[in-house]
């Protein structure tokens, strides 16, 4: 395990209510990254964070916002989820050096 | 836009021949290409990387190819195990530190 947390695992919420997806690491790693997967679109990139409160936006980000106070947490919010944003959510970490990115197990998220 | 595709959403291969998963990408800036691995209920787990610079690495039964030229690259897994079916995911790092991933492929490996 590369020490990757996201929380909660399973989320079911109502069309126009916020929602904060937490992903949370012990490894100190500098780059953090948030993805949805979707059938048929594979892992979309909505945001990445290259430092604490250093982020920017990826493919997908209208509808989402992210914060990093702490190199160890980077946060995820839908301010009012819709439908679309039903989804599976991964996390990743990744070293300055590195190439690869460690995933976490992901957060599957239903608005109805 | 998709900056990095794989066109076959499936693929199935019988135990013990190779296994071969294409991508192409379009951004020629791309600094490193790797492959994941991807089983149902779990995160995707790295399975091998290759530098803009080269245009082969392998290890073990897993070897990639980059043909820069026609922005293509692919997985080759020799022989194939039916422990190796599961989603593979392409993916490119930009030098922004962007990582982006293909649509993925499901490789069936039959016994």
């Amino acid at each position: 395990d590369a020490g990757i947390t996201q929380s909660p695992r399973h989320k079911v919420t109502e069309t126009g209510t916020p929602v904060t997806l937490r992903c949370h690491q012990t490894e100190n790693h500098r780059y953090m990254y948030w993805y949805r997967q979707d059938p048929g679109h594979g892992l979309r990139l909505i945001h990445y964070s290259y430092g604490v409160k250093d982020t920017d936006k990826g493919e997908v980000s209208d509808g989402y916002s992210v914060s990093r106070s702490k190199t160890e947490d980077f946060l995820l919010t839908l301010e009012s989820a819709t439908s679309s944003q039903t989804s599976v959510y991964f996390c990743a970490i990744r070293t300055a050096q590195g190439t690869e990115a460690f995933f976490g197990q992901g957060t599957r998220l239903t608005v109805v | 836009d998709q900056q990095v595709k794989q066109n076959s959403p499936s693929l199935s291969v019988q135990e013990g021949r190779i296994s071969i998963l294409n991508c192409d990408y379009t951004n020629s800036m791309f600094d490193y290409f790797l492959w994941y691995k991807k089983y149902p209920a779990e995160g995707p787990t790295f399975l091998i990387s290759i530098s803009s610079i080269k245009d082969k690495n392998e290890d073990g039964r897993f070897t990639v190819f980059l043909n820069k030229s026609a922005k293509h690259l692919s997985l080759h897994i020799v022989p194939s195990q039916p422990g190796d079916s599961a989603v593979y995911f392409c993916a490119a790092l930009t030098g922004a530190n962007n990582l982006f991933f293909g649509t993925g492929t499901r490789l069936t490996v039959i016994p």
